[in-house]
């Protein structure tokens, strides 16, 4: 069974600063992973798509790392902004016959003006 | 291209009932799956369809079911509803084919409140 783990829990930072935040999965026979952001009480907003043959994907201020051996990935977040204040999700896509997606339990991330 | 829609939004209900939740995909995505969020929980897979057919199903009592329509669209039935089925419930649909398996993209989501 596929477990995420998305350490830290909250992560709080002056704007400007850049932001690291982490995942690790258990099982690397992935076929994609997807980093998600989270509004209070609404849905998930998809940031980031790595499929399992790549190594990274960047859009704007933000970029994706994945090292499949090691079983972790990092989204990092240039010169955050406030507006960056929010719930980031990792979700790893697994298994052999399923396809259905194991979400970590999210950072959440507070930039202060 | 128009987003995952769900409807209704908000809905409040009292134990016992039953409900029932619509999910529109995004044009051409046949494939259609459901989450729960609560913050003990946090997202739990609930079940996946795909051209009409489940292809896979999380570990929740049958009280929970599904189905999905020939046009993609899906509904999710809860019955006898308990307390503890108070969560956000999020649709998210994705596109599946041709050896492709891609990103799948949230609708925003029906608050269901149990009372």
């Amino acid at each position: 069974k596929q477990e995420v783990t998305q350490i830290p829990a909250a992560l709080s930072v002056p704007e400007g600063e850049n932001l690291v935040l982490n995942c690790s999965f258990t099982d690397s026979a992935i076929y994609n992973l997807q980093w998600f952001r989270q509004d209070p009480g609404k849905g998930l907003t998809s940031l980031l798509l790595i499929q399992s043959s790549q190594r990274e994907q960047t859009s704007g201020r933000l970029n994706a790392s994945l090292d499949k051996s090691s079983g972790r990935s990092t989204l990092y977040i240039a010169a955050s902004q406030p507006g960056d204040s929010a719930t980031y999700l990792c979700a790893v896509k697994s298994g052999s016959n399923d396809y259905k997606l194991s979400f970590g339990a999210g950072t959440t991330v507070t930039v202060r003006a | 291209k128009a987003g995952v829609t769900q409807t209704p939004r908000y809905l409040i209900k009292t134990r016992g009932q039953q409900v029932t939740l619509s999910c529109s995909p995004i044009s051409g995505h046949r494939s259609v799956s459901w989450y729960q969020q609560t913050p003990g929980q946090g997202l739990q897979f609930l079940f996946e369809y795909f051209s009409e057919t489940q292809r896979n199903k999380g570990n929740f009592p049958g009280r929970f079911s599904g189905r999905q329509f020939s046009n993609s669209r899906s509904e999710m039935n809860v019955s006898t509803l308990e307390l503890g089925d108070s969560a956000l419930y999020l649709c998210a649909s994705s596109f599946q084919g041709f050896g492709l398996t891609l990103g799948q993209y949230f609708g925003p989501g029906t608050r269901l409140t149990v009372l």
